[in-house]
C-alpha cells in the first residue's frame, strides 16, 4: 500500500510552547489529508480535514486557532499545536487518500506530551 | 448520526483458530468501509477496503463482508498466529472521504 510518513513520532514539549507535526505521502499525490485525535484506549477521533490549496474544516468542537492546520502541497499537511497544554498530550495521527473512492491510508502517529 | 459499534471489545483465542470480529453501524448511507490494524503505541495499517456496491473482500487470510441493509460487517482471520495480536478497527467512510471509526477489538493469539 501507499506510504504516509508522519514525523516526529514522539515529542515532548513544555507548556505553553508550539509543536508542529508533520504529515507526507511519499509514493501519491494526496488531495485530501486528516487528522486524528486518539487517547488511550479509546478511538481515533477526527479533528479536521484539509485539502491542498484551502482552508481545513474543523469537527465541531475543536478549536482551529490552536490546531493549525496547513496543507500547503500534496504531499505535505502540517498540524501546529498552539500554547500547547498537559491536557493537549495525545496521540496525534495524519491520514491521506488520492480520492474519496480510494484507501486512506495512515501515518506512524505522533505522541505528544506536554509538561 | 452515525454510530460505529465494535463486538466484541477484547477477544483471546489459541493459536490456529479462526477470528470473527464484528463491526456494526447505525446509518446504512455509507460510501466505504474500511478494516485497520493498530498495534500498540503505532499508527494504522489498513487490511481491506470495501465499497458499498460489494459485499465482500479477501486478501490472503482476511475476509471481510459488508451488509449495508443490516448495518454490519464482519471481518475473519483464517488460522489466527500470534503475530495477528493487535487492535482491529473498522471505518465507516461517508461520501466526503471522512472515516467513523468503532472502539477496536482487541485480539491476543496465544502460542
Amino acid at each position: 500500500g501507499a506510504v504516509v510518513s508522519q514525523h516526529p513520532s514522539w515529542v515532548i514539549c513544555k507548556s505553553g510552547t508550539s509543536v508542529k507535526i508533520e504529515c507526507r505521502s511519499l509514493d501519491f499525490q494526496a488531495t485530501t489529508m486528516f487528522w486524528y485525535r486518539q487517547f488511550p484506549k479509546q478511538s481515533l477521533m477526527l479533528m479536521a480535514t484539509s485539502n491542498e490549496g484551502s482552508k481545513a474544516t474543523y469537527e465541531q468542537g475543536v478549536e482551529k486557532d490552536k490546531f493549525l492546520i496547513n496543507h500547503a502541497s500534496l504531499t505535505l499537511s502540517t498540524l501546529t499545536v498552539t500554547s500547547a497544554h498537559p491536557e493537549d498530550s495525545s496521540f496525534y495521527i495524519c491520514s491521506a487518500r488520492l480520492a474519496v473512492n480510494t484507501e486512506a491510508f495512515f501515518g506512524q502517529g505522533t505522541r505528544l506530551t506536554v509538561v | 448520526k452515525q454510530e460505529v459499534t465494535q463486538i466484541p471489545a477484547a477477544l483471546s483465542v489459541p493459536e490456529g483458530e479462526n477470528l470473527v470480529l464484528n463491526c456494526s453501524f447505525t446509518d446504512s448511507a455509507i460510501y466505504n468501509l474500511q478494516w485497520f490494524r493498530q498495534d500498540p503505541g503505532k499508527g494504522l495499517t489498513s487490511l481491506l477496503l470495501i465499497q458499498s456496491s460489494q459485499r465482500e473482500q479477501t486478501s490472503g487470510r482476511l475476509n471481510a463482508s459488508l451488509d449495508k441493509s443490516s448495518g454490519r460487517s464482519t471481518l475473519y482471520i483464517a488460522a489466527s498466529q500470534p503475530g495477528d495480536s493487535a487492535t482491529y478497527l473498522c471505518a465507516v467512510i461517508d461520501s466526503w472521504g471522512k472515516l467513523q471509526f468503532g472502539a477496536g477489538t482487541q485480539v491476543v493469539v496465544t502460542p
